[in-house]
């Protein structure tokens, strides 16, 4: 089955205590991206990749880093979490730039005390 | 800048249509799409359009859009209460990496 798989769908850790969320796809898609909700303001993105080894910013990545080193994963990495990172994380992947579909994984609830 | 808005409520009679309505501020969209979050799941794209199209309709599911107003809405037809969640508009605008941005997301609630 085609899907974007995330791990963990729930976490609750401590401010300061580095965290990793995985995201990985099985369709073989080129472009792939971290998304932030939060109520009354959507989905954010946070960052994308257009390839293995390419990555770039979104529009809200400060205290976020990712990395590309294979096509199918695209793990999020918080580093020192603070409480203002509490929200809900989307991984999404497409086949390529261009193309109009966007599939998204089921989400991780996280929160920081 | 690019910027999608929606108003956040909206409350149906169950068998009413609901129309939800969503404004973008560029004109370079490519494709505008309309996607459903249930309580506690992710994103299931409903339905989308392309910019040089007005209408399209999908079974209960009608998206008209005004390219010169900017304006796209959804209209789900005879809503019933497995329609009640939040619907996001998002638009992938041009340029660049072809940018997604969400609107901030309507909640319909549908009441018998």
């Amino acid at each position: 089955e085609a899907q974007v798989t995330q791990n963990p769908r729930y976490l609750i850790t401590v401010t300061g205590k580095k965290l990793t969320v995985t995201c990985s796809q099985n369709m073989n898609h080129e472009y792939m991206s971290w998304y932030r909700q939060d109520p009354g303001l959507g989905l954010r993105q946070i960052y994308y990749s257009m390839n293995v080894e390419v990555t770039d910013k979104g529009d809200v990545p400060e205290g976020y880093k990712v990395s590309r080193k294979e096509k199918r994963n695209f793990p999020l990495i918080l580093e020192s979490p603070s409480p203002n990172q509490t929200s809900l994380y989307f991984c999404a992947s497409k086949p390529g730039q261009d193309t109009y579909e966007q599939y998204f994984g089921p989400g991780t609830r996280l929160t920081v005390t | 800048g690019e910027d999608v808005e929606q108003s956040l409520f909206l409350s149906v009679r169950e068998g009413d249509s609901s129309v939800i309505n969503c404004t973008y501020t560029d004109s370079s969209s490519t494709y505008l799409y309309w996607y459903k979050q249930e309580p506690g799941a992710g994103l299931q794209l409903l339905t989308y359009i392309f910019s040089n199209m007005d209408m399209k309709q999908d079974q209960r599911l009608t998206v008209l859009l005004n390219k010169k107003d900017k304006h796209l809405s959804l209209r789900i037809a005879d809503t019933q209460t497995g329609d009640s969640a939040i619907y996001f508009c998002a638009v992938m605008f041009s340029g660049g990496y072809n940018k997604l941005i969400f609107g901030a997301g309507t909640r319909l609630a549908v009441h018998p």
